[in-house]
């Protein structure tokens, strides 16, 4: 079964600093890796995803690594910002169908201006 | 349009009551899934569908019922409410052919007393 790890709980970093968080899986074998945005009181916005096939994947601030062999993905955020302040869930589809997720348990990110 | 629609948002049962959270998507999307989310414990799967006429059980199933009448609409049952049911409730959905592309609902938060 496959379980997905994320350290730590909680983050806070100051402005400007960048970001790093960490996602484990025990199961290697992923059609594709998922992070999402959450903010409070509010639904799960995708962020990126990142195909088995890909090493990394970017978009403006973010970049997310794969390393499927040892089965982690890493979110950095570049010079964070108050904005990015939410939680962070990452997520990996069972094998046969993409639509149903196995969640990790979120980083809960605050940046202090 | 809308994306995906839950209602109500938040709701406060006594043990034993019944109720149904309405979930309603207008991107004629085939997929549609249930998840809850606990604190901590990042979304677990309760029921999942593939079309109208079609559902199965995710990881979390016991408790609740599903039914897919339509495309559009994905109501999920709690038969007889307990305190371990207290969660926020996701509804999310996606098209066949992009199943990794999930929208999800801004949520329902449920209490059980």
């Amino acid at each position: 079964k496959q379980e997905v790890t994320q350290i730590p709980a909680a983050l806070s970093v100051p402005e400007g600093e960048n970001l790093v968080l960490n996602c484990s899986f025990t199961d290697s074998a992923i059609y594709n890796l998922q992070w999402f945005r959450q903010d409070p009181g509010k639904g799960l916005t995708s962020l990126l995803l990142i195909q088995s096939s890909q090493r990394e994947q970017t978009s403006g601030r973010l970049n997310a690594s794969l390393d499927k062999s040892s089965g982690r993905s890493t979110l950095y955020i570049a010079a964070s910002q108050p904005g990015d302040s939410a939680t962070y869930l990452c997520a990996v589809p069972l094998r046969a169908a993409g639509n149903k997720l196995t969640f990790g348990g979120g980083t809960r990110v605050l940046v202090k201006p | 349009n809308a994306g995906v629609t839950q209602t109500p948002k938040f709701q406060v049962l006594k043990t034993g009551q019944s109720m149904t959270l309405q979930c309603a998507q207008d991107m004629n999307h085939e997929y549609m899934s249930w998840y809850r989310q606990d604190p901590g414990m990042g979304l677990r799967l309760i029921h999942y569908s593939v079309g109208a006429g079609i559902t199965d059980q995710g990881e979390v199933p016991n408790g609740y019922n599903v039914s897919r009448s339509t495309t559009e609409d994905f109501p999920l049952r709690l038969l007889s409410a307990a305190p371990s049911q207290t969660s926020v409730y996701f509804c999310a959905s996606s098209p066949k052919d992009a199943t990794y592309e999930q929208y999800f609902g801004p949520g329902t938060r449920l209490t059980v007393t």
